[in-house]
Order: C-alpha cells, then sequence, then structure tokens
C-alpha cells in the first residue's frame, strides 16, 4: 500500500517551454501533496504544499507564477513549470500524506521526475 | 537554518555488520521522526518511524532510537546487507503547526560485500 506514482519520468525540453508533472496517490486518498525539488548531493528541499480543493501554500523563495500547482482531487496533483529555463533543471519529486492514517505525518514518495531543460 | 542534520555524509561498512546513522535535530517541537531511504533518480522509500513517546522503534533489521534530552536519534541497520546501499535521509515534523517534514541533508551507506 501507499504507492504514488509520478508522470514522467524523465523530461527535456527546450528552454521557454512549459513542463506539467503529474503526481498520483494510486491506493490511498491524499488530502495533502507536497512538491520537493532535489539538487544534486544536497536535502530535498520543500517547494510547497498542495491541499485538495484549495490554493498551494509555496514555500519561501518559490515562484508560485513559476511553478503552478493545481490538486483537483484526492489522488492527483499537477505541477507545472511554465517558461522553464536551464536553472530548473532538477530531480522533482512529490509526495502525498494518507488521510486514512491516524498520524498524518508519515509521507509517501513518488519516484521523481528528471527535468532538463536545454 | 537546518533544523535537521546528518553530519556524516557518507558511511561505509561490511556486509553482516552493523550500519549506525546518526541524525541531530534543533527544534525541540518535532515529535515524530522518520527514516526514508533513496536510491539515485528514485524517490525516497519510507524506512521506519517513531514518535517522541518512546525511545525505540524495531522493525525487522531497522532499529530507530530516540534521544530527546541530546535532541538525537539513529538508525541501526542489522545485519547489513549490500542492497541496504544507498542514501538515507532522517526527516522531522512536530504535530502543531503544518505537519511538514524536515529533511537532513543523508547519508550515503555503502555496504561493501
Amino acid at each position: 500500500g501507499a504507492v504514488v506514482s509520478q508522470h514522467p519520468s524523465r523530461v527535456i525540453c527546450k528552454s521557454g517551454t512549459s513542463v506539467k508533472i503529474e503526481c498520483r496517490s494510486l491506493d490511498f486518498q491524499a488530502t495533502t501533496m507536497f512538491w520537493y525539488r532535489q539538487f544534486p548531493k544536497q536535502s530535498l528541499m520543500l517547494m510547497a504544499t498542495s491541499n485538495e480543493g484549495s490554493k498551494a501554500t509555496y514555500e519561501q523563495g518559490v515562484e508560485k507564477d513559476k511553478f503552478l500547482i493545481n490538486h483537483a482531487s484526492l489522488t492527483l496533483s499537477t505541477l507545472t513549470v511554465t517558461s522553464a529555463h536551464p536553472e530548473d533543471s532538477s530531480f522533482y519529486i512529490c509526495s502525498a500524506r494518507d488521510r486514512g492514517r491516524a498520524r498524518t505525518d508519515t509521507q509517501y514518495f513518488g519516484p521523481g521526475t528528471r527535468l532538463t531543460v536545454l | 537554518d537546518q533544523q535537521v542534520k546528518q553530519n556524516s555524509p557518507s558511511l561505509s561498512v561490511q556486509e553482516g555488520r552493523i550500519s549506525i546513522l546518526n541524525c541531530d535535530y534543533t527544534n525541540s517541537m518535532f515529535d515524530y521522526f522518520l527514516w526514508y531511504k533513496k536510491y539515485p533518480a528514485e524517490g525516497p522509500t519510507f524506512l521506519i518511524s517513531i514518535s517522541s513517546i518512546k525511545d525505540k522503534n524495531e522493525d525487522g533489521r531497522f532499529t530507530v532510537f530516540l534521544n530527546k534530552s541530546a535532541k538525537h536519534l539513529s538508525l541501526h541497520i542489522v545485519p547489513s546487507q549490500p542492497g541496504d546501499s544507498a542514501v538515507y535521509f532522517c526527516a522531522a515534523s512536530a504535530r502543531t503547526g503544518a505537519n511538514n517534514l524536515f529533511f537532513g541533508t543523508g547519508t550515503r551507506l555503502t555496504v561493501i560485500p
């Protein structure tokens, strides 16, 4: 149980284009999903928290107009990197909390998406 | 400000021996701690967690110890296996607030056959 999928796993795009990444909880309902970014040899950096049916909460320094997050259902959240630039190249990982668990701190992670912007 | 710290970036252990990964935290409000294992180009996999009301939690070969007074936790893997080679992240959260996870910078464990 507690499987999270992410699609695509790898994407290469040209500078200026937009890229959408999907995050799905496959066997549980997630009231909250998180989007992280990881640079090489660094920790996971939380970008934003996405709650179903409401606006995402962005961490300080993360541009909400550049990283659009939509959490349309209890099993799907999407991250759209708009007008991507080479400095946006990174490993993006989503996670989800299982609403069915008493203590919901545990997050279950997707496999990640490697974005390369040329 | 790094609230969760893993001061050892890497650790090498012989197969069959014990691996001990350490983690320190600064925020006294943290009351729930987790360990994740991560392979390259993959998302972290949840391993084991511990609540602050306990000082030990065991699951198979994995045991997490919590020392609240020292704000320190450790993950013991016994016996270590080559398949355990990965990056291990500790994470912490506080019941008050958003329950967001704060991650350490990770320790790369290499288990030598």
